[in-house]
């Protein structure tokens, strides 16, 4: 079983649609993640989240916002979508530790048209 | 402000070659480093870490070498196989941070047979 996944896997949509991507985990983790990739490789942490605490990145647009229905979920809403959210998005998850490592699920490709 | 600067951004190494990926931060108050490994279609996951306490670290074929006064770390791959090509990204966190990952740029490392 995957540890970490996320749906869909591909997102094709218009420029000005709200979509959500969702993410699930199946480690007990307490604390879950949403990571931007963007075209040229590079990762940037969106999101830092456990049932006590959310952490935005301050440099995130309030048009994305994460939403947790239980500690094994942790969605992604964006509203309004822009050309440049275009990107494959991570979630991933770890234990309330300091220094555990993250498990990344298998990213969702936007790509917004 | 890229508080983690990865070099090189791509890596071609003979099989058997040594390949070496080098990252320097800013940040003083970083105080864990993971490396991460991507493969294509795939989440990074976690290859191994190092804290500022000890100046190398080694598991099977990677190493970690870390200069704290210098602030710069690199890995180590001896030995490189095809099976090694990927994109490599190195990382730093912050205790205050929680687990929150600073990423480099990544480094995309081909092996040539």
């Amino acid at each position: 079983d995957t540890a970490v996944s996320q749906t869909p896997k591909y997102l094709v949509t218009q420029m000005g649609n709200d979509k959500s991507i969702k993410c699930e985990q199946n480690l007990g983790h307490d604390t879950m993640y949403w990571y931007k990739q963007d075209s040229k490789k590079f990762l940037k942490i969106m999101f830092s989240y456990n049932n006590k605490e959310l952490i935005i990145n301050e440099t995130v647009p309030n048009r994305f916002s994460p939403k947790s229905p239980d500690k094994a979920h942790l969605n992604l809403h964006i509203n309004s979508l822009e050309l440049g959210d275009s990107a494959v998005y991570f979630c991933a998850s770890s234990p309330p530790v300091y220094n555990s490592p993250l498990h990344f699920g298998n990213g969702t490709r936007l790509t917004v048209t | 402000q890229q508080q983690v600067k990865q070099s090189p951004q791509s890596l071609i190494v003979q099989k058997g070659g040594i390949s070496i990926i080098n990252c320097a931060y800013e940040n003083t108050a970083f105080d864990y480093f993971p490396w991460y490994q991507q493969f294509p279609g795939k989440g990074p996951a976690l290859l191994i870490a190092i804290r500022p306490d000890v100046s190398e670290k080694k598991e099977g074929r990677f190493t970690i070498s870390f200069n704290k006064s210098a602030k710069q770390f690199s890995l180590h791959i001896m030995d490189s196989q095809p099976g090694d090509s990927a994109t490599y990204f190195c990382a730093a966190t912050s205790n205050n941070a929680g687990n929150m990952l600073t990423f480099g740029g990544g480094t995309r490392l081909m092996v040539k047979p």
